[in-house]
């Protein structure tokens, strides 16, 4: 069984740029999941997904940053522009159910100079 | 406010000894909490779930506790190897309202040979 697969793996811009990353959760997921994990912390929900709705995103800084999940399968997150403070490993994850066991994609690291 | 606390110091053990994580968490009633293990420049990895009504839960060389008296969990490694090394999180997910998993900051754990 494929994982959650996520691109680019690694990306660095200027700020004020803008990016996106791109997640696949395994098929079936019904729930998605962006995260931001800074260095020596834990990952921080940004937005969770089920199907193609969010049903939470209440640590999205949504001045800058914007997600969808269109059709319910893939998603993308954009940030535009970055800030040097956005620095960080974004992870996607999927489960079968909300909140249930995750299975992780391997994370963009961004650097943002 | 919502904490969960998990030892930021390192944790270093020798091989074959028992290493044991703890998670505190306070302003919580958490209907579960799972425990992940995750690698270097990798994605977390779902290990063990106990529920609030478990007091214990074990898979193999693994063990995990949950005291919602004492609103902590503790993980156990019995037999460790170098394998073992990597950062273990814990996450709550919380008994009222929306359901999502709220991580702890981790733990390193490192076993020497």
């Amino acid at each position: 069984e494929a994982g959650v697969a996520q691109s680019p793996r690694y990306k660095i811009i200027e700020k004020r740029q803008s990016v996106a990353f791109w997640c696949n959760p395994i098929s079936g997921h019904a729930t998605l999941y962006w995260y931001q994990q800074i260095l020596g912390q834990g990952p921080k929900l940004l937005i969770q997904f089920q199907n193609n709705g969010v049903v939470d995103d209440s640590q999205l800084p949504k001045d800058r940053f914007s997600a969808e999940r269109l059709k319910g399968v893939d998603s993308t997150l954009k940030i535009q522009p970055a800030k040097l403070e956005d620095s960080a490993v974004y992870l996607c994850a999927s489960s079968l159910e909300p909140a249930g066991e995750q299975f992780f994609g391997p994370g963009t690291r961004l650097t943002v100079l | 406010s919502q904490k969960i606390e998990q030892n930021s110091e390192a944790l270093n053990i020798q091989e074959g000894k028992t290493a044991t994580l703890t998670c505190n968490y306070t302003n919580y009633s958490p209907a579960y909490l799972q425990w992940y293990r995750q690698d270097p420049g990798r994605g977390p990895v779902f290990l063990l779930l106990i529920r609030e009504n478990e007091k214990e839960k074990r898979k193999e060389r693994l063990k995990v506790t949950f005291d919602t008296t004492l609103k902590q969990s503790l993980f156990h490694i019995t037999a460790s190897q170098p394998a073992d090394s990597a950062t273990y999180l814990c996450a709550l997910v919380g008994n009222t309202g929306f359901q999502k998993l709220v991580f702890g900051t981790g733990t390193r754990l490192l076993v020497s040979p």
